[in-house]
Parts: C-alpha cells; sequence; structure tokens
C-alpha cells in the first residue's frame, strides 16, 4: 500500500457528463500529480499541484480541471466526456523535502470507461 | 520544460537474457532519475532511482547508469526472468522542495520463457 489513496476505483459513465476523480495524498506530502493511461500508452501527465497552488499543466484539455484543498486532497474534474477520454488516472505524491527529491508515490487509479 | 524520452518502446528477450532501456532528458537541472515498474493493471511502483552525484547503481539483477554530460540514463536488467515482464517508465526530476517528475512514455518488457 502506497498510502495514496484514490476513489471510486471504476467508473462508468456516458459521453456528456461529468465525473469527479479525488485523491488523498500520503500524509505529509504537499505535491499531488495526475495522469493519464490510456490503453497500452504511457503515463501523459495532466496537471500538478503543490499546498493548494497549480504548479505545472501538461497535456490537460480544458474540459478537464483539478484543485488541490486545504486538507491537501485533490480533485480531477473531467467533464463534456468522450469515449477517448475512457482511461486509467492515476495520483501520486510526493514528500516534502528540504533539498533533492524522492519518489512520486501512486495510488492504485481510477478506471474510467465512457460509453 | 522537462522532456523526457524513452526507447524502445517494446523490447522483447528470451528469458536469462539482459535487456536494456534508455532515456534522455532535456532539462540539465534535473538530478533525480527513478524508474517505475507497472505490471499490468497495476499502478507504476518504484524499482531503483539514482541521483545526479552517481554515475551508476545497482540492486541485484538491476543497474541504473547515468551520464549527465549527455543527458542520458539507462535501466540495465540482467538474467531476466518472465516475472520481469511489465512497462517500465523512466522519470527525471529537478531539484527543489517539490518535484517536477516527468516521465518517459513507457517500454513493454516482454521475458518470453
Amino acid at each position: 500500500d502506497s498510502g495514496v489513496t484514490q476513489t471510486p476505483k471504476h467508473l462508468i459513465t456516458a459521453t456528456g457528463q461529468r465525473v469527479t476523480l479525488r485523491c488523498s495524498p500520503r500524509s505529509g506530502d504537499l505535491s499531488v500529480y495526475w495522469y493519464q493511461q490510456s490503453l497500452d500508452q504511457g503515463l501523459q501527465f495532466l496537471i500538478q499541484y503543490y499546498n493548494g497552488e497549480e504548479r505545472a499543466k501538461g497535456n490537460i484539455l480544458e474540459r478537464f480541471s483539478a484543485q488541490q484543498f486545504p486538507d491537501l486532497h485533490s480533485e480531477l474534474n473531467l467533464s463534456s466526456l468522450e469515449l477517448g477520454d475512457s482511461a486509467l488516472y492515476f495520483c501520486a505524491s510526493s514528500p516534502r523535502q528540504g533539498a533533492g527529491n524522492t519518489e512520486a508515490f501512486f495510488g492504485q487509479g481510477t478506471r474510467l470507461t465512457v460509453v | 520544460g522537462e522532456n523526457v524520452e524513452q526507447h524502445p518502446s517494446t523490447l522483447s528477450v528470451q528469458e536469462g537474457d539482459s535487456a536494456v532501456i534508455k532515456c534522455t532528458y532535456s532539462d540539465s537541472a534535473s538530478n533525480y532519475f527513478p524508474w517505475y515498474k507497472q505490471e499490468l493493471g497495476k499502478r507504476p511502483q518504484l524499482i531503483i532511482d539514482i541521483r545526479s552525484n552517481v554515475g551508476e547503481k545497482k540492486d541485484q539483477r538491476i543497474a541504473v547508469t547515468l551520464n549527465k554530460t549527455a543527458k542520458h540514463f539507462s535501466l540495465h536488467i540482467t538474467e531476466t526472468q518472465p516475472e520481469d515482464s511489465a512497462v517500465y517508465f523512466c522519470a527525471a526530476s529537478t531539484r527543489g522542495d517539490n518535484n517536477d517528475m516527468r516521465f518517459g512514455a513507457g517500454t513493454r518488457l516482454t521475458v518470453k520463457p
């Protein structure tokens, strides 16, 4: 168990709908990353939050948005869903450190299926 | 921002052979290079990492090498076993209080018995 919790594990929804994916980082971790992994593809970085603020943006569509709350949990909102949005969405968190870097810890992912 | 390229995208080896996966990065400020293994249907998990002050690191059958001048690093797996079959991701991160980790596209390794 990585200590990163993602809910729900599975989500099936129809095209045009909106869903919210939730991530609770490891205790004490300030950075949260969201990744999209489509079938047979790598991890596509979507967005990063650090201590409540957006830190970096990757290949995130305008239909997608995210936020990190004061308690450091994060939500990824996906709207106007399309079939191509079906994917495994991972959240990862990393520790706050004074110098240097350490690994990112991944949650188990949320498998989104758009029908 | 950082850009990480990973090759090959797929790799098939015979059990007992070695496997090598290579990555290049663009940001010379990157100083932390982890490798993650993702088995089918599971989350990525760290298998080995290397920091910029080290040129090589080994852990049993896996090793990672880093060439900061050329900005590339590699994962070496020796005496491969079927359970090594998975997707492997390299990543690069820059110095700071928070990580700016960027991943390569992944390599699907298949070890044939």
